[in-house]
C-alpha cells in the first residue's frame, strides 16, 4: 500500500529565511509525486510534480523539491520564503502522471513571521 | 479557464439529516474526484469518475453516501443521513484524464455536524 509521512505538523519560518518541507514516501513502484498548497478555505494548488528523469524539479512561486529514492524522500525547498507562503502544503503520491488514486499525506501547517 | 466550481461553500445540518453538494468541473475534463478532507488529515477519495462511470468507490461509505455524474460533466454528492463524523471540508478535482495532466481542486464545501 502507498502511505507519506510529513513528520513536521507545524513550521514557523521568519521571512527572507530559507524553507525545507520533509516528505518521505512508500511505494511499490515507480512513485509519481506532487506537492500541493492550500491557503485557508481554498482549494489545493499544485505546486510542482516529479515523474522521471531530473532529480531537482522546479515549481511556481520559487519552490522547488527533490526526489531522492535512496531516502524515498521528496522534500519541498524555498531560498527565501515571503509571508504569503504562510498556508498548509500537502505531499502526495499517485501510481501516474494524471494524479489517479492520489495518496495525501497529513500536511505541514506553515507560519511565516515577519 | 474557469476553475473546478463547487457549492454551497459552507454548510451546517444536524445530524440524520441529509445533504447534498454540487461540483461543476472544468470544461473538458474527463475524471471528476470526490475527496473528504478532515481538520488536521490530507484529502482522502471518496470516488472517481470517468465520464459518468465510476472508476473507484472503494472508500466510499456507500450505506450512506452516494455520487453521481449525469451526462459525465457536473456531479453530486449526497450524505444520507449524516454522522457527526461527517464533518469535513468535501473537495471536487478534475483532471484531464488518463496521464494527460495533475488535478485541479475547487475551493471545496465545509460541512459542520451538529
Amino acid at each position: 500500500a502507498q502511505s507519506v509521512t510529513q513528520p513536521d505538523i507545524h513550521i514557523t519560518v521568519s521571512e527572507g529565511a530559507s524553507l525545507e518541507l520533509r516528505c518521505n514516501y512508500s511505494y511499490g513502484a515507480t512513485p509519481y509525486l506532487f506537492w500541493y498548497v492550500q491557503s485557508p478555505g481554498q482549494g489545493l494548488q499544485l505546486l510542482l510534480k516529479y515523474f522521471s528523469g531530473d532529480t531537482l524539479v522546479q515549481g511556481i512561486k520559487g519552490f522547488e523539491a527533490e526526489f531522492k529514492r535512496s531516502q524515498s524522500s521528496f522534500n519541498l525547498r524555498k531560498p527565501s520564503v515571503h509571508w504569503s507562503d504562510a498556508a498548509e502544503y500537502f505531499c502526495a503520491v499517485g501510481p501516474s502522471r494524471g494524479g489517479n488514486k492520489l495518496t495525501f499525506g497529513t500536511g505541514t501547517q506553515l507560519k511565516v513571521e515577519l | 479557464e474557469a476553475g473546478v466550481a463547487q457549492s454551497p461553500r459552507y454548510k451546517i445540518i444536524e445530524k440524520r439529516q441529509s445533504v447534498a453538494f454540487w461540483c461543476n468541473p472544468i470544461s473538458g475534463h474527463a475524471t471528476l474526484y470526490w475527496y473528504q478532507q478532515i481538520l488536521g488529515q490530507g484529502p482522502k477519495l471518496l470516488i472517481q469518475f470517468q465520464n459518468n462511470g465510476v472508476v473507484d468507490d472503494s472508500q466510499l461509505p456507500k450505506d450512506r453516501f452516494s455520487a453521481e455524474r449525469l451526462k459525465g460533466v457536473d456531479s453530486t454528492l449526497k450524505i444520507q443521513p449524516a454522522k457527526l463524523e461527517d464533518s469535513a471540508v468535501y473537495l471536487c478535482a478534475s483532471s484531464l484524464g488518463g496521464d494527460r495532466g495533475p488535478q485541479h481542486f475547487g475551493d471545496g464545501t465545509r460541512l459542520s455536524i451538529l
